[in-house]
């Protein structure tokens, strides 16, 4: 079954940086499309950022443009999402999803279980 | 892009149906038939309940089901039971891989 684990997240201050990691399973992870989702304690939901299967394509929302960077490595079926400068407002539980493709673009079909990222002073 | 429309809550009593909005614009849920609704219970992930406005993943039982007229898709429960007692989440595709900003999200609350 489709298996999404998410490692990385931590304690850090504003200003730091932190590099999260997604591990798939189950799936073929190097045709797959893949995103970022945070949600802030006690909030909606906030897409973050998406790559393509071959990183010919990566998207950011405006709140994370210039600070994170999305990036994958196929071969080892992990996909990455590289935080610098953060900010309080990036406190969140951080969750990789997969993209539904072609049938259902713009889906998220299956999560990771989340990773909490707190930014604090 | 603005994020989609929900109403922040929503209740009914076992047994009974309730409809969830979620109301964009020409340029998502208008325009494309790439609508999703997400469940979350809490403390844990969301899980894909309906996607491409209708269509239910292997799983989901056919107590949950989508429409779309205009602007506005809505997530239909019937028969509600205990375990539907959760949020919920629409999000839309807007072309382009354009994600509009997820719905603020709708707590169901089953009486």
């Amino acid at each position: 079954q489709v298996q999404l684990v998410e490692s990385g997240g931590g304690v850090v201050q504003p200003g730091e940086s932190l590099k999260l990691s997604c591990a798939g399973s189950g799936f073929t992870f190097r045709t797959s499309g893949m995103h970022w989702v945070r949600q802030a304690p006690g909030k909606g939901l906030e897409w973050v950022a998406f790559i393509q299967f071959d990183e010919s394509l990566k998207c950011y929302a405006d709140s994370v443009k210039g600070r994170f960077t999305i990036s994958r490595d196929n071969p080892k079926n992990t996909l990455f999402l590289q935080m610098n400068n953060l900010r309080s407002e990036d406190t969140a539980v951080y969750y990789c999803a997969r993209e539904g493709g072609v049938a259902a673009p713009g889906t998220f079909d299956y999560w990771g279980q989340g990773t909490l990222v707190t930014v604090s002073s | 892009q603005s994020a989609l429309t929900q109403p922040r809550s929503v209740s009914g009593s076992p047994g009974q149906s309730v409809t969830i909005s979620c109301t964009g614009t020409s340029s998502d849920v208008g325009g494309y038939n790439y609508v999703s609704w997400y469940q979350q219970h809490p403390g844990k992930a969301p899980k894909l309940m309906i996607y491409d406005v209708t269509k239910r993943p292997s799983g989901v039982p056919d107590r949950f089901s989508g429409s779309k007229s205009g602007n506005t898709a809505s997530l239909t429960i019937s028969g509600l039971q205990a375990e539907d007692e959760a949020d919920y989440f629409c999000c839309s595709y807007a072309g382009s891989y354009t994600f509009v900003p997820f719905g603020g999200g709708t707590k169901l609350t089953v009486l």
